[in-house]
């Protein structure tokens, strides 16, 4: 089956700074990789996803790479701010089925 | 709409106890799925239902049974709980996938259960 790991664990900016959360999966089959935030005792909520077919995505401050070739695909959040504080998880999947990666924790210290 | 809604929020049990909780999703989603998520780990998928009637086994199975008699609500028991059982239970939901017609599989996550089994 498939196989998601993401790094780091943890993350720790300042604001203002940058962050970046990688992923790499083991499926080649997997065509669609989502992107969901959870903050403390909430449940996980999508901020972006990326087809197959597309390298980049970008949504305001939240940026997503995939580079089918290297199976792996990357978060990008610039101009950190306190409210991005939460844990991070990427996903890879096919036919409707995820599998989640361990999850990053990212505190932006203000 | 209420979206995914997930009963009960809260529940302690004794080992050796079962329950049944509830998954109830009002956006008409084919595919619904059951998630545990522990202490530092990502979410692990329990089992899962691409339509009305239909179940599948996910990575994590044994100790849980699901069923899916409407397609509005998705059920997970726990027969026999046992100490390991002790989690946080998502239920989720999401659009029939097709990709030709650009429907991603984006899941939408319910409120989650906590359960504690002593």
């Amino acid at each position: 089956g498939e196989n998601v790991e993401q790094h780091p664990s943890t993350l720790s900016v300042q604001e203002g700074d940058s962050a970046v959360i990688k992923c790499t999966y083991s499926d080649s089959a997997s065509n669609y990789f989502p992107w969901y935030k959870q903050e403390l005792g909430k449940r996980p909520q999508l901020i972006i996803d990326i087809r197959s077919n597309v390298g980049e995505k970008k949504d305001q401050r939240i940026a997503v790479t995939l580079n089918k070739t290297a199976k792996h695909f990357s978060l990008h959040i610039t101009e950190t701010q306190p409210e991005d504080s939460a844990v991070y998880f990427c996903a890879a999947s096919m036919a409707g089925k995820s599998t989640f990666g361990d999850g990053t924790t990212l505190t932006v210290k203000p | 709409n209420a979206g995914v809604t997930q009963t009960p929020k809260f529940r302690v049990l004794k080992t050796g106890q079962s329950m049944t909780l509830l998954c109830a999703q009002d956006m008409n989603h084919e595919y619904m799925y059951w998630y545990r998520q522990d202490p530092g780990m990502g979410l692990r998928l329990i089992h899962y239902s691409v339509g009305e009637g239909t179940t599948a086994k996910g990575e994590v199975p044994d100790g849980y049974n699901v069923s899916r008699l409407k397609k509005q609500n998705f059920l997970l028991g726990l027969e026999s709980a046992a100490p390991s059982q002790t989690s946080v239970y998502f239920c989720a939901s999401s659009f029939h996938v097709s990709v030709l017609a650009g429907i991603t599989d984006t899941q939408y996550f319910g409120p989650g259960t906590r359960l504690t089994v002593l």
